[in-house]
C-alpha cells in the first residue's frame, strides 16, 4: 500500500514551453501533496505544499507564478513548469500524506524534467 | 527551526564489512526523525523511523538506527553491507506538531558505495 506515482519519469522540452507533472496516490487519499527539487548530487529541497482544494504554500524563494500547483483531487496533484528555461532542468519528486494520519509521508519515483 | 547534519558525503566500504552513516540533528523541539534511501533515478524510500519508545529502530533491508537524543545523533547501522545497497542515504526530521509531523528537512545525503 500507499503508492504515489509521478508521470513523466522523464521530459525532455525546449526553452520557454511549459511542461506538467502528474503526482497521483495510487491506494490512499492525500489531502496533502508536496513538491521538491533535486539537484545533481544534491539533496531535496522541499518547493511547495499542496492542499486539496487550496491554494499550494510556497517556500520562500520558489516563484508560483512559474510553478503553478493545482491539487484538484484528494489523488491527484500536478506541478506545471511555465515558461521552463535551461536553469530549470532538474530532478522534481513529489509525495503524499495520507489524510487523517500521523503525517508519515510516501514519495513518488521522480520526473527527470531537461530543457533545452 | 531543525536542521540536519549529514557528516559525511560518501562512504566507500567493502561488501560484507559494517557500515555507519553519521546524521545529528538540532531542534529547540521534539522531533520525529527518518532514513531514506533514494537509488540512481528513482524517488525516496523509506528504511526507518523513529517517532518514540524504544531508541532501537529496525528497519528495512536490515538496517538500523539508534537515537541519541544527549547527543542529538540519528546514526544508521549495518553490521553486513552487500553490493546492493550501493545508494544515496538521506537522514531527515520533521517537527513534531501534536500527533502529527511537519514538513520534512533533508539533510545532504550520504552516498555509500559498496565494493567488492
Amino acid at each position: 500500500g500507499a503508492v504515489v506515482s509521478q508521470h513523466p519519469s522523464r521530459v525532455i522540452c525546449k526553452s520557454g514551453t511549459s511542461v506538467k507533472i502528474e503526482c497521483r496516490s495510487l491506494d490512499f487519499q492525500a489531502t496533502t501533496m508536496f513538491w521538491y527539487r533535486q539537484f545533481p548530487k544534491q539533496s531535496l529541497m522541499l518547493m511547495a505544499t499542496s492542499n486539496e482544494g487550496s491554494k499550494a504554500t510556497y517556500e520562500q524563494g520558489v516563484e508560483k507564478d512559474k510553478f503553478l500547483i493545482n491539487h484538484a483531487s484528494l489523488t491527484l496533484s500536478t506541478l506545471t513548469v511555465t515558461s521552463a528555461h535551461p536553469e530549470d532542468s532538474s530532478f522534481y519528486i513529489c509525495s503524499a500524506r495520507v489524510a487523517g494520519g500521523p503525517g508519515e509521508q510516501y514519495f513518488g519515483p521522480g520526473t527527470r524534467l531537461t530543457v533545452t | 527551526a531543525q536542521s540536519v547534519t549529514q557528516l559525511d558525503s560518501q562512504v566507500p566500504v567493502f561488501e560484507e564489512a559494517p557500515v555507519e552513516l553519521r546524521c545529528n540533528y538540532s531542534s529547540s523541539v521534539s522531533v520525529y526523525l527518518f532514513w531514506y534511501v533514494q537509488y540512481p533515478n528513482q524517488g525516496l524510500q523509506l528504511l526507518l523511523k523513529y517517532l518514540s519508545g524504544s531508541t532501537l529502530v529496525k528497519g528495512i533491508n536490515g538496517f538500523e538506527a539508534e537515537f541519541n537524543k544527549s547527543q542529538t545523533s540519528f546514526h544508521l547501522r549495518k553490521p553486513s553491507v552487500h553490493i546492493s545497497d550501493t545508494a544515496e542515504y538521506f537522514c531527515a526530521v520533521a517537527r513534531f506538531l501534536g500527533g502529527s509531523q511537519g514538513n520534512l528537512i533533508f539533510g545532504k545525503g550520504t552516498k555509500l558505495s559498496v565494493k567488492p
